[in-house]
Protein backbone atom coordinates (compact mmCIF):
# COMPACT_ATOMS: atom_id res chain seq x y z
CA UNK A 1 0.00 0.00 0.00
CA UNK A 2 1.35 3.87 -0.84
CA UNK A 3 0.44 4.82 2.80
CA UNK A 4 -1.54 7.70 3.03
CA UNK A 5 -1.17 10.60 0.09
CA UNK A 6 -1.49 14.09 0.61
CA UNK A 7 -1.64 17.12 -2.10
CA UNK A 8 -0.04 18.96 -2.97
CA UNK A 9 2.75 18.56 -0.92
CA UNK A 10 3.38 22.63 -0.58
CA UNK A 11 1.27 25.46 -1.30
CA UNK A 12 1.83 28.94 -1.54
CA UNK A 13 -0.90 31.49 -1.93
CA UNK A 14 -1.74 35.57 -1.51
CA UNK A 15 -3.99 36.28 1.52
CA UNK A 16 -7.77 35.79 0.21
CA UNK A 17 -7.69 33.16 -2.05
CA UNK A 18 -8.93 29.91 -1.70
CA UNK A 19 -7.02 26.72 -0.64
CA UNK A 20 -8.08 23.18 -0.91
CA UNK A 21 -5.83 19.89 0.49
CA UNK A 22 -6.22 16.99 -0.36
CA UNK A 23 -5.75 13.33 1.30
CA UNK A 24 -6.40 9.98 0.06
CA UNK A 25 -6.40 7.59 3.53
CA UNK A 26 -4.75 4.26 3.24
CA UNK A 27 -7.64 1.67 1.50
CA UNK A 28 -9.83 0.04 4.39
CA UNK A 29 -9.10 2.11 6.95
CA UNK A 30 -12.61 3.36 8.08
CA UNK A 31 -11.39 6.55 10.07
CA UNK A 32 -9.49 9.60 9.00
CA UNK A 33 -8.20 12.72 10.62
CA UNK A 34 -7.03 15.91 9.51
CA UNK A 35 -4.64 17.72 11.95
CA UNK A 36 -2.48 20.81 11.48
CA UNK A 37 0.84 21.74 12.45
CA UNK A 38 2.40 25.21 14.13
CA UNK A 39 5.74 25.81 16.32
CA UNK A 40 3.44 27.21 19.00
CA UNK A 41 0.51 24.30 18.99
CA UNK A 42 2.34 21.39 18.05
CA UNK A 43 -0.25 19.12 16.41
CA UNK A 44 -3.79 20.12 16.83
CA UNK A 45 -6.53 17.62 15.31
CA UNK A 46 -9.03 19.76 13.25
CA UNK A 47 -11.46 17.06 12.41
CA UNK A 48 -12.17 13.57 11.99
CA UNK A 49 -14.24 11.50 9.84
CA UNK A 50 -15.49 7.98 10.78
CA UNK A 51 -17.45 5.86 7.63
CA UNK A 52 -16.89 9.23 5.62
CA UNK A 53 -19.16 11.04 8.44
CA UNK A 54 -17.55 13.97 10.32
CA UNK A 55 -17.70 12.74 14.35
CA UNK A 56 -15.85 15.89 15.37
CA UNK A 57 -15.27 19.26 14.02
CA UNK A 58 -14.31 21.17 17.23
CA UNK A 59 -10.76 21.71 16.32
CA UNK A 60 -11.64 23.44 13.14
CA UNK A 61 -10.41 27.19 14.02
CA UNK A 62 -13.34 28.85 12.47
CA UNK A 63 -16.01 29.13 9.40
CA UNK A 64 -13.64 29.84 7.02
CA UNK A 65 -12.17 26.19 7.54
CA UNK A 66 -14.55 23.40 6.10
CA UNK A 67 -13.78 19.66 5.22
CA UNK A 68 -15.33 16.87 3.10
CA UNK A 69 -14.76 12.92 2.83
CA UNK A 70 -17.45 12.43 -0.20
CA UNK A 71 -16.10 8.89 -0.12
CA UNK A 72 -14.13 6.28 1.84
CA UNK A 73 -11.10 7.15 -0.46
CA UNK A 74 -11.03 11.24 -0.86
CA UNK A 75 -11.17 14.03 1.47
CA UNK A 76 -10.93 17.94 1.37
CA UNK A 77 -9.69 20.21 3.89
CA UNK A 78 -10.44 24.16 2.28
CA UNK A 79 -9.84 27.48 3.52
CA UNK A 80 -12.09 30.40 1.94
CA UNK A 81 -10.66 33.38 2.40
CA UNK A 82 -7.11 32.33 3.53
CA UNK A 83 -5.18 34.15 5.99
CA UNK A 84 -1.43 34.60 6.45
CA UNK A 85 -1.95 32.85 10.22
CA UNK A 86 -3.30 29.60 8.40
CA UNK A 87 0.65 28.91 7.34
CA UNK A 88 1.28 25.73 9.08
CA UNK A 89 1.74 22.23 7.76
CA UNK A 90 -1.31 20.29 7.81
CA UNK A 91 -1.49 16.71 7.94
CA UNK A 92 -4.23 13.85 7.28
CA UNK A 93 -4.08 10.54 8.97
CA UNK A 94 -5.95 7.37 8.60
CA UNK A 95 -6.35 4.14 10.90
CA UNK A 96 -8.60 1.34 10.93
CA UNK A 97 -8.98 -0.50 13.85
CA UNK A 98 -11.01 1.08 16.49
CA UNK A 99 -10.21 -0.58 18.87
CA UNK A 100 -6.51 1.11 18.31
CA UNK A 101 -7.52 3.90 16.34
CA UNK A 102 -5.26 5.93 18.10
CA UNK A 103 -2.43 4.40 16.20
CA UNK A 104 -2.92 6.77 12.89
CA UNK A 105 -0.97 6.51 9.81
CA UNK A 106 0.06 10.02 8.89
CA UNK A 107 0.70 11.46 4.91
CA UNK A 108 3.60 13.87 4.81
CA UNK A 109 1.96 16.54 5.22
CA UNK A 110 0.65 20.14 2.81
CA UNK A 111 3.26 23.10 3.63
CA UNK A 112 0.91 26.14 3.29
CA UNK A 113 2.22 29.28 3.16
CA UNK A 114 -0.21 32.53 2.71
CA UNK A 115 1.03 35.54 2.31
CA UNK B 1 -5.21 25.64 26.69
CA UNK B 2 -2.70 22.21 26.22
CA UNK B 3 -4.32 19.25 27.81
CA UNK B 4 -0.84 17.38 26.56
CA UNK B 5 2.34 19.64 27.30
CA UNK B 6 5.93 19.40 26.16
CA UNK B 7 7.91 21.59 27.87
CA UNK B 8 11.12 21.15 26.46
CA UNK B 9 11.62 22.43 22.91
CA UNK B 10 14.80 20.76 22.49
CA UNK B 11 17.06 18.01 23.43
CA UNK B 12 20.84 17.36 22.56
CA UNK B 13 22.49 14.09 23.70
CA UNK B 14 25.80 12.49 22.77
CA UNK B 15 25.54 9.20 21.30
CA UNK B 16 25.77 5.96 23.15
CA UNK B 17 23.86 8.34 25.93
CA UNK B 18 20.15 7.94 27.35
CA UNK B 19 17.91 10.30 26.15
CA UNK B 20 15.26 11.22 28.04
CA UNK B 21 12.04 13.07 26.49
CA UNK B 22 8.93 14.44 28.92
CA UNK B 23 5.22 15.34 28.77
CA UNK B 24 3.14 16.21 31.00
CA UNK B 25 -1.16 15.63 30.94
CA UNK B 26 -3.93 17.31 32.63
CA UNK B 27 -6.69 14.73 32.26
CA UNK B 28 -6.67 12.04 34.13
CA UNK B 29 -9.92 10.19 32.18
CA UNK B 30 -6.97 9.58 29.45
CA UNK B 31 -6.73 6.06 28.83
CA UNK B 32 -3.67 5.61 26.71
CA UNK B 33 -0.85 7.23 25.50
CA UNK B 34 1.54 7.25 22.64
CA UNK B 35 4.81 8.68 21.32
CA UNK B 36 5.32 9.55 17.52
CA UNK B 37 8.39 10.27 16.00
CA UNK B 38 8.90 12.53 12.84
CA UNK B 39 11.77 13.71 10.81
CA UNK B 40 11.67 16.44 8.51
CA UNK B 41 9.22 16.45 5.59
CA UNK B 42 7.64 12.85 6.69
CA UNK B 43 4.61 12.78 8.51
CA UNK B 44 4.87 11.47 12.21
CA UNK B 45 5.17 7.64 12.45
CA UNK B 46 3.75 5.79 15.68
CA UNK B 47 6.65 4.85 17.91
CA UNK B 48 5.29 3.04 21.45
CA UNK B 49 2.60 3.17 23.47
CA UNK B 50 1.46 2.59 27.21
CA UNK B 51 -2.24 1.93 28.21
CA UNK B 52 -3.01 3.75 31.68
CA UNK B 53 -3.20 0.40 33.37
CA UNK B 54 0.58 0.00 33.20
CA UNK B 55 3.67 2.08 34.34
CA UNK B 56 6.22 0.41 32.04
CA UNK B 57 6.01 -0.70 28.34
CA UNK B 58 9.94 -1.52 26.65
CA UNK B 59 10.40 -2.11 22.69
CA UNK B 60 14.01 -2.49 21.95
CA UNK B 61 16.02 0.50 22.86
CA UNK B 62 12.83 2.32 23.67
CA UNK B 63 10.87 2.52 27.53
CA UNK B 64 8.10 4.51 28.21
CA UNK B 65 7.36 5.29 32.00
CA UNK B 66 3.91 6.41 33.24
CA UNK B 67 3.56 8.18 36.28
CA UNK B 68 -0.03 8.48 36.84
CA UNK B 69 -0.10 10.17 40.18
CA UNK B 70 1.55 13.09 38.55
CA UNK B 71 0.26 13.02 35.32
CA UNK B 72 3.46 12.44 33.59
CA UNK B 73 5.33 10.06 31.37
CA UNK B 74 8.26 9.76 29.92
CA UNK B 75 10.15 8.35 26.64
CA UNK B 76 13.82 6.98 27.10
CA UNK B 77 16.12 5.98 24.24
CA UNK B 78 19.26 3.73 25.63
CA UNK B 79 21.66 3.98 23.99
CA UNK B 80 20.91 7.09 21.68
CA UNK B 81 21.51 7.00 17.79
CA UNK B 82 22.26 9.64 15.58
CA UNK B 83 19.23 8.27 13.62
CA UNK B 84 16.94 8.70 16.49
CA UNK B 85 17.29 12.66 15.72
CA UNK B 86 13.92 13.70 15.30
CA UNK B 87 10.99 15.43 16.82
CA UNK B 88 9.41 13.70 18.90
CA UNK B 89 5.26 13.94 19.90
CA UNK B 90 3.96 12.65 22.93
CA UNK B 91 0.20 12.37 22.67
CA UNK B 92 -3.01 11.09 24.70
CA UNK B 93 -6.10 8.96 23.71
CA UNK B 94 -9.35 10.38 24.12
CA UNK B 95 -13.06 9.27 23.10
CA UNK B 96 -13.21 7.61 20.24
CA UNK B 97 -9.68 7.19 18.53
CA UNK B 98 -8.95 10.90 19.07
CA UNK B 99 -5.59 11.51 19.96
CA UNK B 100 -3.99 15.17 21.57
CA UNK B 101 -0.74 15.77 20.82
CA UNK B 102 1.84 17.65 22.67
CA UNK B 103 4.30 20.53 21.03
CA UNK B 104 6.95 18.10 20.31
CA UNK B 105 10.46 17.69 21.33
CA UNK B 106 13.21 18.39 19.16
CA UNK B 107 16.34 15.48 19.87
CA UNK B 108 19.65 15.94 18.45
CA UNK B 109 21.89 13.04 18.87
CA UNK B 110 25.67 14.16 18.39
CA UNK B 111 27.98 11.34 17.14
Amino acid sequence: DAGVIQSPRHEVTEMGQEVTLRCKPISGHDYLFWYRQTMMRGLELLIYFNNNVPIDDSGMPEDRFSAKMPNASFSTLKIQPSEPRDSAVYFCASTEDPDRAYEQYFGPGTRLTVT
Amino acid sequence: DQQVKQNSPSLSVQEGRISILNCDYTNSMFDYFLWYKKYPAEGPTFLISISSIKDKNEDGRFTVFLNKSAKHLSLHIVPSQPGDSAVYFCAASAEGGKLIFGQGTELSVKP
